[in-house]
């Protein structure tokens, strides 16, 4: 079974500091890649989402990720943080063909004014 | 924009009571899946159903069981409630094809078993 990682649990920055947090997966085969946010109290959202081309992605609120196929890896960058980017990231993989997103454990972003 | 209403946000239940969870999506979606969310596991798959009658075994199926009637209504039940169970639960919806696929949330419900 396909597995997520998500290297960093809790991460604390000041703002206009950059962001960038780790995804690997474990799945060898095509892949479609999330990062998800969950604001406090808020429902779970999608950032952006990778399915094929550029491996390089733009999301909402100045969010990227880039995908590297040859690390497994998706990680999530922001250039400049905000108080209000402080939530909860998931990152998540569908292999391709599976119905089926498998997230990583999150990880819990605060933002201090 | 696609929506998926649980029916409780919160709830409070005695252990050993069956309890119901619904969720409901408006958009068509083949595919439902329920979740339950807790701090430092992330989200864990209990079911999930493809189809009208379908359903699959996630991760963590024991102690629940789900039914889909309808496409658009998907169901959690826990058949005798424990307070391993109290979490905060998720359900969603999804396309099968398509380039979207993505998952849409929706709120949670917060289930304590006292």
């Amino acid at each position: 079974a396909q597995s997520v990682s998500q290297h960093n649990h809790h991460v604390i920055l000041s703002e206009a500091a950059s962001l960038e947090l780790g995804c690997n997966y474990s799945y060898g085969g095509t892949v479609n890649l999330f990062w998800y946010v969950q604001y406090p109290g808020q429902h779970l959202q999608l950032l952006l989402k990778y399915f094929s081309g550029d491996p390089l992605v733009k999301g909402i609120k100045g969010f990227e990720a880039e995908f590297i196929k040859s690390k497994f890896s998706f990680n999530l960058r922001k250039p400049s943080v905000q108080w209000s980017d402080t939530a909860e990231y998931f990152c998540a993989v569908r292999p391709g063909g599976s119905y089926i997103p498998t997230f990583g454990r999150g990880t819990s972003l605060i933002v201090h004014p | 924009d696609v929506k998926v209403t649980q029916s409780s946000r919160y709830l409070v239940k005695r252990t050993g009571e069956k309890v119901f969870l619904e969720c409901v999506q408006d958009m068509d979606h083949e595919n439902m899946f329920w979740y339950r969310q807790d701090p430092g596991l992330g989200l864990r798959l209990i079911y999930f159903s493809y189809d009208v009658k379908m359903k699959e075994k996630g991760d963590i199926p024991e102690g629940y069981s789900v039914s889909r009637e309808k496409k658009e209504r998907f169901s959690l039940i826990l058949e005798s409630a424990s307070t391993n169970q109290t979490s905060m639960y998720l359900c969603a919806s999804s396309l099968t094809q398509g380039a979207g696929g993505e998952a849409f949330f929706g709120q949670g419900t917060r289930l304590t078993v006292v």
